[in-house]
């Protein structure tokens, strides 16, 4: 029961730029909190990718990139890469309830 | 460097309950923030639970009364207890380190997963 809503799948050529949104409400990223992503590649765990809406933590390359406006917030990946086909996790927090941390729906990025 | 081992992961029958536990090093668990985060199979990641530094908790709404979180300073390890197991908690666990800034938080470092698979 994600609250915050991604695309199923995004592809692009090496070398493209694509972008991902993860789209929230009111009582989450609208409400100003800030949204981190996370990659998956196949058959591991998650790995921190964006923290803060648009911090790189060190060792990401600045091929990633995070932004936020309302109550979206998008990732964009500029000069594809055949390693960066995995899936991509957007995560805020949700005030509803006593609040809580949420997931968005996730985005899997294929390569061409 | 940090490092997060999860092991207890098991196949039970509905009703049953499992341990999980995470030994960390290079950090202190008593100092840090820790949760839980689990990934049913072929789907995305849920949140499942925090344990803070004060020591304490807090857990995703559709899971309180089932599931514990704990941690042991002698150990350096966290724990999840879950029982009443059913079907739909089949998942890949994921224990984690969080971070705070502001008044948001976020998974830093996240150990390898432990399978638990509940079927009958």
């Amino acid at each position: 029961q994600s609250v915050l809503t991604q695309p199923p799948s995004v592809s692009g050529a090496p070398g493209q730029r694509v972008t991902i949104s993860c789209s929230g409400t009111s009582t989450n990223i609208g409400t100003g909190y800030a949204v981190h992503w996370y990659q998956q590649l196949p058959g591991v765990a998650p790995k921190l990718l964006i923290f803060n809406n648009n911090i790189r933590p060190s060792g990401v390359p600045d091929r990633f990139s995070g932004s936020k406006s309302g109550a979206s917030a998008s990732l964009a990946i500029t000069g594809l890469q055949a390693e960066d086909e995995a899936d991509y996790y957007c995560q805020s927090y949700d005030n509803r309830m006593g609040g809580s941390t949420v997931f968005g729906t996730g985005t899997k990025v294929t390569v061409l | 460097e940090v490092q997060l081992v999860e092991s207890g992961g098991a196949s039970v029958q509905p009703g049953g309950s499992l341990r999980l536990s995470c030994a960390a090093s290079g950090f202190t668990v008593s100092d840090s923030y820790m949760s839980w985060v689990r990934q049913a199979p072929g789907k995305g990641l849920e949140w499942v639970s925090v344990i803070y530094s004060g020591g304490l908790t807090n857990y995703a709404d559709s899971l309180k009364g089932r599931f514990t979180i704990s941690r042991d300073t002698s150990k350096n390890a966290l724990f999840l207890q879950v029982n009443n197991l059913r079907v739909e908690d089949t998942a890949v666990y994921y224990c984690t380190r969080v971070r705070i800034q502001g008044d948001t938080e976020f998974f830093q470092d996240w150990g390898q997963g432990t399978l638990v698979s509940v079927s009958s």
